[in-house]
């Protein structure tokens, strides 16, 4: 496609659901990124993705977070027994390669939308 | 601790005004300082972006300086427009082992009156 592509955008889920949001990166990018952004707030760094493999994933706040990219193009971004606190804009972004914040080819979808009822 | 503290939390400027927000940073390890844009309902853009060797870098309507000694850095945009308004969010890269993660500030929301 031509830009990074996330579903669902809106989604609402009660207190202990699990929940699964999806990327869709630019065709051909490596690198793929998953960012949380709570209201108010700037985005913060979740998980990185080279191709299938998880470098980083410093910043999923718990064990109940978890992502994929078993194919090394769409990732998961999944969510088990959700709380309110996990309530915010879902980002994912890809570049061309793992250097791209320098250059500037970092894009970014429209983001999922959660709320924890 | 917030590595990348931005300011002002929000701003008003008339048409054909200057706006200027200010970041400063913490990380003397952070390489590469990009500015994004962000609209309602949208994902951030990047705007402009400056290293750290670097004072300065205008593109159009907007310029970023750079301070390295005193840790901080600023976005002016000239002349600025209705469509200007949006969200901004300075933010800090941190080279690890062959990739890079983005460390965003809190964002600016500015308005731009008619």
């Amino acid at each position: 496609g031509a830009g990074v592509s996330q579903s669902p955008r809106y989604k609402v889920a009660k207190r202990g659901q699990d929940v699964a949001l999806r990327c869709d990166p630019i065709s051909g990018h490596v690198s793929l990124f998953w960012y949380q952004q709570a209201l108010g707030q700037g985005p913060e760094f979740l998980t990185y993705f080279q191709n299938e493999a998880q470098l980083d994933k410093s910043g999923l706040p718990s064990d109940r977070f978890f992502a994929e990219r078993p194919e090394g193009s769409v990732s998961t971004l999944k969510i088990q027994r959700t709380q309110q606190e996990d309530s915010a804009v879902y980002l994912c972004a890809s570049s061309a390669d793992g250097d791209s914040p320098h250059t500037g080819e970092l894009f970014f979808g429209e983001g999922s939308r959660l709320t924890v009822l | 601790q917030q590595q990348v503290k931005q300011s002002p939390q929000s701003l008003i400027v008339q048409k054909g005004g200057i706006s200027i927000i200010n970041c400063a940073y913490e990380n003397t390890a952070f390489d590469y300082f990009p500015w994004y844009q962000q609209f309602p309902g949208k994902g951030p853009a990047l705007l402009i972006a400056i290293r750290p060797d670097v004072s300065e870098k205008k593109e159009g309507r907007f310029t970023i300086s750079f301070n390295k000694s005193a840790k901080q850095f600023s976005l002016h945009i000239m002349d600025s427009q209705p469509g200007d308004s949006a969200t901004y969010f300075c933010a800090a890269t941190l080279m690890n082992s062959g990739y890079s993660t983005l460390t965003f500030g809190k964002g600016t929301m500015l308005l731009v009156s008619p």
